[in-house]
């Protein structure tokens, strides 16, 4: 089945140590999305990118970054994360950024700092 | 700007009763809708949208939502809750007229609890 896959599904690490998170996808989508969602609130948009451009949100931190290799792959990088960094971290893919489709979620990367 | 308001959050339904999750929207053009689910330790799953036409939609596990333009409203029903309907529910529009953001905003959810 064609899928949104996130690596690893919960990550720690320790507070100021970088750390990266990953995200595949088999939907040859074009649009790829990172949300960070904390406890049982709504996921809020840190960026995306549409092929290979890239949209930051305004008031994501600088602390914050992403690459995006190629159509399959995405990184979400955390340069320095802080206490407030821990969340879950979605990755979600679309064939276009104001298409009718539905975003496709995957499980998600649960991190903790230490 | 565009924003989406879920007035409840949370939701006791008892198995077997009909359930509906309440969201109201706000466009300045005409609204995309959208209904996903999320499990604990799971990503939204996408349920049903609105896009234009019939406004009621039917959508995976028995769900279905009715557009509303006068009241600005998308509810989510299901006619007979289960057990495992329980999780949390998120509805997120996009407005299409292209003035507005090209970005999905979601409410703030709503955690749906079908008591055995």
């Amino acid at each position: 089945d064609a899928m949104v896959i996130q690596n690893p599904r919960y990550q720690v690490t320790q507070f100021g140590k970088p750390v990266t998170l990953s995200c595949s996808q088999t939907l040859n989508h074009n649009v790829m999305y990172w949300y960070q969602q904390k406890s049982s609130q709504a996921p809020k948009l840190l960026f995306h990118y549409y092929d290979k451009d890239f949209n930051n949100e305004a008031d994501t931190p600088d602390n914050f970054q992403s690459r995006r290799p190629n159509t399959s792959f995405c990184f979400l990088d955390i340069r320095s994360p802080g206490l407030g960094d821990a969340a879950m971290y979605l990755c979600a893919t679309s064939r276009e950024p104001q298409g009718i489709q539905p975003q496709h979620f995957g499980d998600g990367t649960r991190l903790s700092i230490l | 700007a565009q924003s989406v308001a879920q007035p409840e959050d949370q939701v006791n339904v008892a198995e077997g009763n009909p359930l509906t999750v309440k969201c109201t929207y706000s466009v300045s053009g005409n609204p995309y809708l959208f209904w996903y689910v999320q499990y604990p330790n799971r990503g939204l799953q996408f349920l049903l949208k609105y896009i234009t036409g019939d406004n009621l939609v039917k959508g995976s596990y028995g769900f279905e939502a009715e557009f509303n333009k006068s009241q600005t409203s998308f509810h989510l029903k299901k006619p007979s809750a289960l057990v495992s309907d329980s999780a949390l529910y998120f509805c997120a529009v996009r407005d299409n007229s292209g003035a507005g953001s090209y970005q999905l905003t979601f409410g703030k959810g709503t955690k749906l609890s079908v008591i055995p």
